[in-house]
Parts: C-alpha cells; sequence; structure tokens
C-alpha cells in the first residue's frame, strides 16, 4: 500500500518568514495531493491540492509542488502570520477512489 | 461545499459498554465513507471503508468485530466500538467523498471518545 513520509514533524518560523513541508509518497499510482490544516481538537481543513498532471499550484500565499519523478511534493507558506500555526498533513491518493494516506504531520507555530 | 456531520462530538463511557458514533452527509449521497482514527499528536490512520448496502472493508489490524460499521442507507454510516476499553480513547473522524471521482474528501466534525 501506499507510504507517506512528511518533513519535519515540528516547525517553528517567526512572523513575516517562509515555511516549507515536504512530503514524499511510495504508490505511483498515487495521482491525487492534498494537504490539510488542522487546528486542535478539529477536523481536518482541506487548504490546497495538486493532480499528477499538474507541477505547481498556487493559492494565494500557500503553494504546492509535485515531482511526479521523484514521487516527492512540498507545500510552500509564505508572509506567515499567527493564525498559520496548527498542523499540517500531507496526504495521498491512488485512482480515484479516494482513499487518503495521511503524512504523520508538521507541527507549525508562528511566533511574533 | 458539502457537509459531513458527525454525532456525538464528545463521549465519555465506562469501560465495556459500547459506543455509537454517527456520520451523516447532508446535502449529497454517499456510497462510500471512511473511517479514521486519530490518537493525541499523531497522525490519521484509516480504519476502514465503510460502502452502503454491502460489508464494510477494515484495514490490516483492526478488528472488525470492535468496530462495527453499518452504512444503511446513502447518507448515514455509523461506527460502533463495542466493549471499550481506555486503550479505545481516541479521536474518530468519519469522511465522505465529493464525488465525480475528485479524491476530495469532505470530513465530519469528530467524535472524541474518553473510555474511564
Amino acid at each position: 500500500g501506499e507510504n507517506v513520509e512528511q518533513h519535519p514533524s515540528t516547525l517553528s518560523v517567526q512572523e513575516g518568514d517562509s515555511a516549507v513541508i515536504k512530503c514524499t509518497y511510495s504508490d505511483s499510482a498515487s495521482n491525487y495531493f492534498p494537504w490539510y490544516k488542522q487546528e486542535l481538537g478539529k477536523r481536518p481543513q482541506l487548504i490546497i491540492d495538486i493532480r499528477s498532471n499538474v507541477g505547481e499550484k498556487k493559492d494565494q500565499r500557500i503553494a504546492v509542488t509535485l515531482n511526479k519523478t521523484a514521487k516527492h511534493f512540498s507545500l510552500h507558506i509564505t508572509e506567515t502570520q499567527p493564525e498559520d500555526s496548527a498542523v499540517y498533513f500531507c496526504a495521498a491518493c491512488p485512482g480515484t477512489a479516494s482513499k487518503l494516506t495521511f503524512g504523520t504531520g508538521t507541527r507549525l507555530q508562528v511566533t511574533l | 461545499g458539502a457537509v459531513v456531520s458527525q454525532h456525538p462530538s464528545r463521549v465519555i463511557c465506562k469501560s465495556g459498554t459500547s459506543v455509537k458514533i454517527e456520520c451523516r452527509s447532508l446535502d449529497f449521497q454517499a456510497t462510500t465513507m471512511f473511517w479514521y482514527r486519530q490518537f493525541p499528536k499523531k497522525s490519521l490512520m484509516l480504519m476502514a471503508t465503510s460502502n452502503e448496502g454491502s460489508k464494510a472493508t477494515y484495514e490490516q489490524g483492526v478488528e472488525k468485530d470492535k468496530f462495527l460499521i453499518n452504512h444503511a442507507s446513502l447518507t448515514l454510516s455509523t461506527l460502533t466500538v463495542t466493549s471499550a476499553h481506555p486503550e479505545d480513547s481516541s479521536f474518530y473522524i468519519c469522511s465522505a467523498p465529493s464525488g465525480g471521482g475528485t479524491g476530495e474528501l469532505f470530513f465530519g466534525e469528530g467524535s472524541r471518545l474518553t473510555v474511564l
């Protein structure tokens, strides 16, 4: 089955700086890669996703890049704000089954 | 976007009792729903795939007799934790695909189970 690794496990940045979280996956059949933000005790919220036919996608301060050959994808958050502090999960999904495999999570802390 | 509602949000029970968690798709039909479990400071681990009108598919290592899943209609899936023990204490989250084969999932609010 799919295996998703995520790094780093914790990340502390100063407000205004950029944050980068990286994930690798193992199943070459995976073609959908969402990123979720989860606040304590809440449900995961989709913040951005990318499909295997696209190399990069951007939505305001958030961008995701995908390298299919190397089987890795990254989340980039620019101009970080305190409200960006949360746990971020990457995930990978093969085909159209929506059966997501999640990464281990990154706890992002944005300090003033 | 589509809404998935989960109930209860919190439940505390005594060891040995059973607890039922409901997951409803409010404005769309879901032939498939996914149940995840999340321990504190850990990732979401898929427990099982709930299929409307048929048996659920369980992930390796998940006891089907302990975690009973029923998907009786196109809008409701239930997870029953039977004979709960303290080690079953966790955050349980259901999700449903958006449909159209996009891969996107809509998550319920989650249910925090505490077994005393």
